[in-house]
């Protein structure tokens, strides 16, 4: 069965420090793999994709995701954060098992504090 | 371009009576998800649709869970005789077009449901 896994539940980093989030997951073919943003009380919002090509991909707000296939990973990293990046993150996986539907499985999140 | 619309933002029902959620897509897009979140869990797939037509509905509960997206008007989740256990957020998603993996899903702001 498809799958992803987001091992922490909180992430606490110091404004300017650097952020790490976490993700792995599980496919039995080419993984297309997504990160969204949700802030309290809102939808949620794309970040960034890795469908092929570079490993590192870049996305909104600075923010960038490494593909490691070897290691089934797609960690979302941030050189320098701030405040206002203090979120649920959510990392997920399109579903293809069944049928050609374009679901998405979702990791159950990680809260992302940031202070000042 | 307006974004995905869902209303309303948040609807208190008493146990046993209906809810409808409605989601209005991105204009151009014509596919339809609809995922909930319940406390503290990740999103989780219930249904995708398009236009007059239920594609998969195998994350939906096998009873008193409905889903529609007519020819014209929004895309409509029902849920009949509500229990205090359907508490919980409800995003729609659309997308233009599917099969080839590398679209996004565009989501709304949600719809929280409270079953008092």
């Amino acid at each position: 069965a498809q799958s992803v896994a987001q091992p922490e539940d909180q992430v606490n980093v110091a404004e300017g420090n650097p952020l790490t989030v976490k993700c792995t997951y599980s496919v039995s073919g080419n993984p297309y793999l997504f990160w969204y943003v949700q802030y309290p009380n809102r939808g949620l919002q794309f970040l960034l994709k890795y469908i092929t090509g570079d490993n590192l991909v870049k996305g909104s707000y600075g923010f960038e995701a490494e593909f490691n296939k070897s290691q089934t990973s797609f960690h979302l990293k941030k050189p320098s954060a701030l405040v206002s990046d203090s979120a649920l993150y959510f990392c997920a996986v399109r579903d293809y098992s069944s049928s050609n539907t374009g679901k998405l499985i979702f990791g159950q999140g990680t809260t992302l504090q940031v202070k000042p | 371009n307006a974004g995905v619309m869902q209303n309303p933002r948040h609807l208190v029902r008493r146990r046993g009576q209906e809810a409808r959620l409605r989601c209005s897509p991105m204009k151009g897009h014509s596919h339809v998800y609809w995922y909930r979140q319940l406390p503290e869990e990740g999103l989780k797939f219930m249904v995708y649709l398009q236009k007059e037509n239920i594609i998969d509905e195998s994350g939906m509960p096998k009873e008193r869970f409905s889903a529609e997206f007519p020819k014209e008007g929004p895309s409509i989740l029902r849920i009949q005789q509500v229990v205090r256990g359907d508490s919980a957020a409800y995003f729609c998603a659309s997308s233009p077009i599917i099969g080839t993996g590398n679209t996004e899903a565009f989501f709304g702001q949600g719809t929280r449901l409270t079953v008092v």
